[in-house]
């Protein structure tokens, strides 16, 4: 199936580092979205966004839909040890059923943060 | 508010066999999406149900299947199970879809476990 190209695969950080990850597509979207994945639990949702060139911020965590539609970057500045986890982007096009249609998910950045 | 239920939390199965997985949304919710995650293909959409009618399916064999009861609780199932089966398989709901994942929900998962 489809998947997102999502940078990079894995981090390794010291506490109180800067994050900085992204997700590219040869597809436009509509929108995007970014996700956190926990171990043994689904994903939560961190940030969406719903127009290009959109910047949007969710306390220390900051994401933009990129001007061509076609990626997305999410940042987290001064990471913490919850900030470990598995990140996802996710893609939604319109189509023409207007409902919960589907997401195109990018394949996960894990971030670990080194003591 | 309770969040999105599923059932069983583990499964293991044999190939050949079926399966049936169970998903109960938030109170409210009216849109239940479904997906499977693998180490290899990531999360890959397989169908979404809104008024006990399916409105959006992802590129799955008909082996997989579901179905959405008049209180919004779902259920999937996996016929002949395979061993590339096995992964796990999140639900989300969301009240009513129309591209609103702010209210968009996902479970804990199922983890399949195919011999």
């Amino acid at each position: 199936g489809q998947q997102l190209n999502q940078s990079p695969q894995s981090m390794f950080i010291q506490e109180g580092e800067d994050v900085s990850m992204n997700c590219t597509s040869s597809s436009i979207f509509n929108t995007w979205l970014w996700y956190k994945q926990d171990p043994g639990e689904g994903p939560v949702l961190l940030i969406a966004l719903y127009k290009a060139g959109e910047l949007t911020s969710n306390g220390r965590l900051t994401a933009q839909f990129g001007i061509t539609r076609k990626d997305s970057f999410l940042n987290i500045s001064a990471s913490i040890p919850s900030d470990v986890g598995i990140y996802f982007c996710a893609g939604h096009q319109r189509g023409p059923n207007f409902g919960n249609e589907k997401l195109t998910f990018g394949t996960g950045t894990r971030l670990t943060i080194i003591p | 508010k309770a969040g999105v239920t599923q059932t069983p939390r583990y499964l293991i199965k044999t190939r050949g066999q079926q399966v049936t997985l169970s998903c109960s949304p938030i109170s409210g919710h009216r849109s239940v999406s479904w997906y499977q995650q693998t180490p290899g293909q990531g999360l890959q959409f397989l169908f979404e149900y809104f008024s006990e009618t399916q409105r959006n399916k992802g590129n799955f064999p008909g082996r997989f299947s579901g179905r959405q009861f008049s209180n919004s609780r779902s259920e999937m199932n996996v016929s002949t199970l395979e061993l590339g089966d096995s992964a796990l398989y999140l639900c989300a709901s969301s009240l009513a879809g129309a591209g609103g994942y702010e209210t968009q929900y996902f479970g804990p998962g199922t983890r399949l476990l195919v011999l």
